[in-house]
């Protein structure tokens, strides 16, 4: 298994509260991703970065912020909580690059369920 | 904006028998296919990946194959067990190697 690593697993939050998950990754990937999945929407891009303090926004970035101050850490921030951030989070790694499949395949980690009430 | 799409959304069949799970997807100019086995509550594991320049991929008792002229992609599971039960969601990655991933909704299969 990839060196994927999310926490807190599991949270509870009341609306308009600051929420900060963590992804951590020992494999030294340079591409790192957060997802949130949903039913009826599968699996949804919020951010990725490309490298330390490289990142950029995806499909689903509103009410998000991430930071990368290191290669093995990103960061998922929700500002301010609201019941439609109700969802798992995945976080997902890549090296990407050239025509090789190990470097181009995505592994993800565990999830973390966040509930917003 | 690609779009990724699996139908049966839900497949069960008896154990052994063979079977084909089907995504299709919008726009051709993808960079890799990605298909990835959920169980519940669960994260995703990674079965095979298709490069845009590849036919098909073989692990085991599975075999992906790619069409992209016609925006198709099948995951192939030989002689089929329990243990098979699972989501699997098939992921595309645009035309360049930072676009992000498009992923299908999943079909759920259950191996009596």
């Amino acid at each position: 298994d990839a060196g994927i690593t999310q926490s807190p697993r599991h949270k509870v939050t009341e609306t308009g509260t600051p929420v900060t998950l963590r992804c951590h990754q020992t494999e030294n990937h340079r591409y790192m991703y957060w997802y949130r999945q949903d039913p009826g929407h599968g699996l949804r891009l919020i951010h990725y970065s490309y490298g330390v303090k490289d990142t950029d926004k995806g499909e689903v970035s509103d009410g998000y912020s991430v930071s990368r101050s290191k290669t093995e850490d990103f960061l998922l921030t929700l500002e301010s909580a609201t019941s439609s951030q109700t969802s798992v989070y995945f976080c997902a790694i890549s090296l990407l690059g050239g025509e090789s499949s190990v470097h181009n395949e995505q592994f993800f980690g565990p999830g973390t369920r966040l509930t917003v009430l | 904006k690609q779009e990724v799409t699996q139908i049966p959304a839900a497949l069960s069949v008896p154990e052994g028998e063979n079977l084909v799970l089907n995504c299709s997807f919008t726009d051709s100019a993808i960079y890799n296919l990605q298909w990835f086995r959920q169980d519940p509550g669960k994260g995703l594991t990674s079965l095979l990946l298709i490069q845009s320049s590849q036919r098909e991929q073989t692990s085991g008792r599975l075999n992906a194959s790619l069409d992209k002229s016609s925006g198709r992609s099948t995951l192939y599971i030989a002689a089929s067990q329990p243990g098979d039960s699972a989501t699997y969601l098939c992921a595309v990655r645009g035309g360049t190697v930072d676009n992000d991933m498009r992923f299908g909704a999943g079909t759920r299969l259950t191996v009596k």
